[in-house]
């Protein structure tokens, strides 16, 4: 059974890094690709990034300056990284694989 | 990257009426593999989203068939052939040919 879980801060302060992890289970990272998927609060999704079986990376041309995804195959996870966060991301993120296995999302609010 | 045009935003229907959801590509979707890779979304409130439809027009295991795709290249719909009370949310198309993977901006469909 695939399963998908994000965790990490539920606030951040502005022009700090967030960092969030997914934990997958039910599936190979080195077979499966892993992506990142955002949404403000009312607003639609958008496609972060993701991470390839291989290990190779594609971003979001407009946050690909300040994102970051890597992964740990020994432990199931993915990680994503962005820095100097700001009041417009906040959001709830995703983790997702093949658009058809999805996390619950958990939400960063960015705020001082 | 690929601009998706979903139309309309916002979409009125009755139960049993059929309805059709319009998305149109900056560039075609053709992969170079020979397979269209755009894919249907439905995101009900509170929830992450479930995949539909991939590959144009196949239906994801367990999705009614009174939900359908088709298309090609630039231009594709989803249609509703009788909805139902549980068919209300968000529908995003997606593509996942080219890098970076791009969303429509959604439709919502909702009870007339």
């Amino acid at each position: 059974q695939v399963q998908l879980k994000e965790s990490g801060p539920g606030l951040v302060q502005p022009s700090q890094t967030l960092s969030l992890t997914c934990t997958v289970s039910g599936f190979s990272l080195t077979s499966n690709s892993v992506h990142w998927v955002r949404q403000p609060p009312g607003k639609g999704l958008e496609w972060m990034g993701g991470i390839w079986g291989d290990g190779s990376t594609d971003y979001n041309s407009a946050l690909k300056s300040r994102l970051s995804i890597s992964r740990d195959t020994s432990k199931s996870q993915v990680f994503l990284k962005m820095n100097s966060l700001q009041t417009d991301d906040t959001a709830i993120y995703f983790c997702m694989a093949a658009l058809d296995y999805w996390g619950q999302g958990v939400m960063v609010t960015v705020s001082s | 990257d690929v601009v998706l045009t979903q139309t309309p935003p916002t979409l009125s229907a009755t139960i049993g009426q059929s309805v059709s959801i319009s998305c149109r590509s900056s560039q075609s979707l053709l992969h170079s593999n020979g397979n269209t890779y755009l894919n249907w979304l439905l995101q009900r409130p509170g929830q992450p989203p479930q995949l539909l439809i991939y590959l144009v027009s196949r239906l994801e295991s367990g999705v009614p068939n009174r939900f359908s795709g088709s298309g090609s290249g630039t231009d594709f719909t989803l249609k509703i052939s009788g909805v139902e009370a549980e068919d209300l949310g968000v529908y995003y198309c997606v593509q996942s040919t080219h890098a970076p993977y791009t969303f429509g901006a959604g439709t919502k469909l909702e009870l007339k």
